[in-house]
């Protein structure tokens, strides 16, 4: 089973600045991902970020980068020159890599960023 | 775009009623899509995975002969919240992946409120 933690219910910074979420997983698999998906009030789920857990590079995607500890089962995500359009509900997930197709994500309670003009 | 579309993205109907939500894989065949359910301001939870041409796996409670699911083909899993009742209201939103393993894509979500 895996769970998925998410200490921030919510979160504020000035646009431009940066500003780190932080996610701790549990997890009994031995390879597995890790994910964020951003939330905007539109609803839509929106893959922000994709770390697989046997690569022990960091992931980034332009302005989104993440700080995966692997033996802490730490993944923070850190955004860097926030912008307006960055505020959003943030999900942390993680599901399980298998040979016989699509897993499950299992979700964090997320975290509310609110970029300040 | 979009490649995975949900329909409808918005259903107002009676309590008693029943409601069938379409989540359709848009140029890709996808053997396993995902339900999920989210309350306002709460995270997504998983209801069941819906396989094709088999049975849905549930998730621990959730109500079976309430949710039913049907995946009939590669590019479509239906969702149908049989005599729904105000406390079925909610966000239900799919997902499936256009390759295993591969990140979930996601549909725009259906917003059911049941009066």
């Amino acid at each position: 089973a895996q769970t998925v933690t998410q200490s921030q219910p919510e979160m504020s910074v000035q646009e431009a600045e940066t500003v780190t979420l932080s996610c701790t997983y549990d997890t009994s698999e031995s390879n597995y991902y890790l994910f964020w998906y951003k939330q905007p009030p539109s609803r839509q789920m929106i893959l922000v970020i994709r770390q697989e857990a046997y690569k022990q590079q960091n992931a980034t995607e332009n302005r989104f980068s993440v700080n995966f500890q692997k033996a802490a089962k730490s993944f923070s995500l850190k955004i860097s020159d926030s912008q307006l359009g960055d505020t959003a509900m943030y999900f942390c997930a993680s599901n399980k890599i298998s040979n016989f197709g699509n897993e499950k994500l299992t979700f964090g309670t997320g975290t509310r960023l609110t970029i300040i003009p | 775009g979009a490649v995975v579309s949900q329909h409808p993205s918005w259903v107002i109907c009676k309590s008693g009623t029943s409601v069938k939500i379409e989540c359709r894989s848009l140029d890709f065949q996808a053997t396993t899509m995902f339900w999920y359910r989210q309350f306002p301001k709460q995270s997504l939870m998983l209801m069941a995975t819906s396989n094709e041409g088999s049975k849905a796996t549930y998730e621990q409670g959730v109500e079976k002969d309430k949710f039913l699911i049907n995946h009939a083909s590669l590019t479509l899993s239906t969702l149908t919240v049989t005599s729904a009742h105000p406390e079925d209201s909610s966000f239900y939103i799919c997902s499936a992946s256009r390759v295993s393993n591969q990140p979930q894509h996601f549909g725009d979500g259906t917003r059911l409120s049941i009066l």
